[in-house]
């Protein structure tokens, strides 16, 4: 079965600066998706980035971008210039690439905090 | 870009009443919906997954006695919290998956939060 792991409860980064948030999962599928979605004291949960397997090429989203390493099974997020709005949780998901009705394996989540 | 959306927003009901959520997929017909249940500060948990006209598929572990849920349309699925609790209290969130979409991408709902008292 597949899972996923957020090894980091919570991180929290200064205005402006980097941080990465770290996510591993396990699965013996060639052809899968990965996403990053944040959920903001709001509740909504909002997609920031997907990443396709298949694809060697790191996805990025203007100040998200991913470090896709697909033999060592990791994608992390990292988020630049980080800012007041960043402040949120987000999830790592996996998804196979078809079957399973689509469904989406989650991480346990990142408390992430912006510092002013 | 897609939207989803639900209600109530939020609904306080007394022990022993029933409770039906609605998830509406707005601008898009989704085939596929998923319900989801989310504890304070944790991640979230799939309930089931509900397909247009056919039985939702649930979870094990989730009462389908107690979580009725029917999608009968290819824009709105319902969750009905039969015989409600105080343990069933929580945020409940619905996604509906884009049937013509490739990627088959997920939108999610704002969310439901119930309160049993």
């Amino acid at each position: 079965a597949q899972t996923v792991t957020q090894s980091q409860p919570e991180m929290s980064v200064q205005e402006a600066e980097t941080v990465t948030l770290s996510c591993t999962y396990d699965t013996s599928e060639s052809d899968y998706y990965l996403f990053w979605y944040k959920q903001p004291p709001s509740r909504q949960m909002i997609l920031v980035i997907r990443q396709e397997a298949y694809k060697q090429q790191n996805a990025t989203e203007n100040r998200f971008s991913v470090n896709f390493q697909k033999a060592a099974k990791s994608f992390s997020l990292k988020i630049s210039d980080s800012q007041l709005g960043d402040a949120a949780m987000y999830f790592c998901a996996y998804r196979r690439d078809e079957g399973s009705n689509y469904q989406l394996i989650w991480g346990a989540g990142t408390k992430l905090i912006i510092k002013p | 870009g897609a939207v989803v959306s639900q209600h109530p927003s939020w609904v306080i009901c007394k022990s022993g009443t029933s409770v039906k959520i609605e998830c509406r997929s707005l601008d898009f017909q989704a085939t596929t919906m998923f319900w989801y249940r989310q504890f304070p500060k944790q991640s979230l948990m799939l309930m089931a997954t509900s397909n247009e006209g056919s039985k939702a598929t649930y979870e094990q572990g989730v009462e389908k006695d107690k979580f009725l849920i029917n999608h009968a349309s290819l824009t709105l699925s319902t969750l009905t919290v039969t015989s409600a609790h105080p343990e069933d209290s929580s945020f409940y969130i619905c996604s509906a998956r884009e049937s013509l979409a490739g990627v088959g991408e997920q939108f999610f709902g704002p969310g439901t939060r119930l309160t049993v008292l």
